[in-house]
């Protein structure tokens, strides 16, 4: 049973614009939550993550939001740039640290 | 050195084959992770070993047969495998494990492909 989702396989943004992405989860078990990006033939990288007590956190152009009323978050990407073009994985751990993927985004930034 | 290394980089083994997939990182991380993933699908846990202790076994098959032989080094042995273990094998690393904040640092993986 897939506790972490992401409905939108993929996503199609222009250079300079914001790219959002979307994730949901079901267990509320849940405190710690991470975004990682991956290329084609290599390991996931660790992005950007957000702890259940906040509700944003902001890394440069990255920023993530969270709902834990609505166990839903996003990732915010502004402005979207070419090299930003990956898979993006939404991750969710519980007390342990046992991570849990979403199915993940391709992102693709156009010129 | 923020690196995990994977060897080898590509594998593909027969069924009756026995090889070995290696992972090693000079962070100082005292948990090592392998997952898998297969195509258009998210990375799965298989083990966690935590202080070269093993700590998760998320019902793997006993083909698959992990080995950490010290806390920089995680191996996992691969025996009578299946078509359908075909995939991207990865390995991961963090400091402690065992807490929810502890940031997974992923190697490149290993593809494998069985025949």
């Amino acid at each position: 049973d897939q506790q972490v989702k992401q409905n939108s396989p993929s996503l199609s943004v222009q250079e300079g614009r914001i790219s959002i992405l979307n994730c949901d989860y079901t267990n509320s078990m849940f405190d710690y939550f991470l975004w990682y990006k991956k290329y084609p033939a290599e390991g996931p990288t660790f992005l950007i993550s957000i702890s259940s007590i906040k509700d944003k956190n902001e890394d440069g152009r990255f920023t993530v939001f969270l709902n834990k009323s609505a166990k839903h978050l996003s990732l915010h990407i502004v402005p979207s740039q070419p090299g930003d073009s990956a898979v993006y994985f939404c991750a969710a751990t519980d007390s342990w640290g046992k991570l849990q993927f979403g199915a993940g985004t391709q992102v693709v930034v156009t010129p | 050195d923020t690196e995990v290394t994977q060897t080898p980089k590509h594998l593909v083994m027969g069924m009756t084959n026995k090889k070995s997939l290696k992972c090693e990182q000079h962070m100082g991380h005292r948990a090592m992770y392998w997952y898998k993933q297969k195509a258009k699908k998210p990375p799965e846990l298989m083990f966690v070993y935590s202080y070269e202790k093993l700590s998760i076994n998320e019902s793997v098959p006993s083909r698959f047969s992990p080995e950490c032989p010290n806390s920089s080094l995680l191996n996992l042995h691969l025996h009578a495998l299946q078509p359908e273990d075909s995939a991207l094998y990865l390995c991961a690393s963090s400091r402690r494990g065992g807490r929810a904040s502890d940031e997974q640092f992923f190697g490149p993986g290993t593809r494998l492909t069985v025949l």
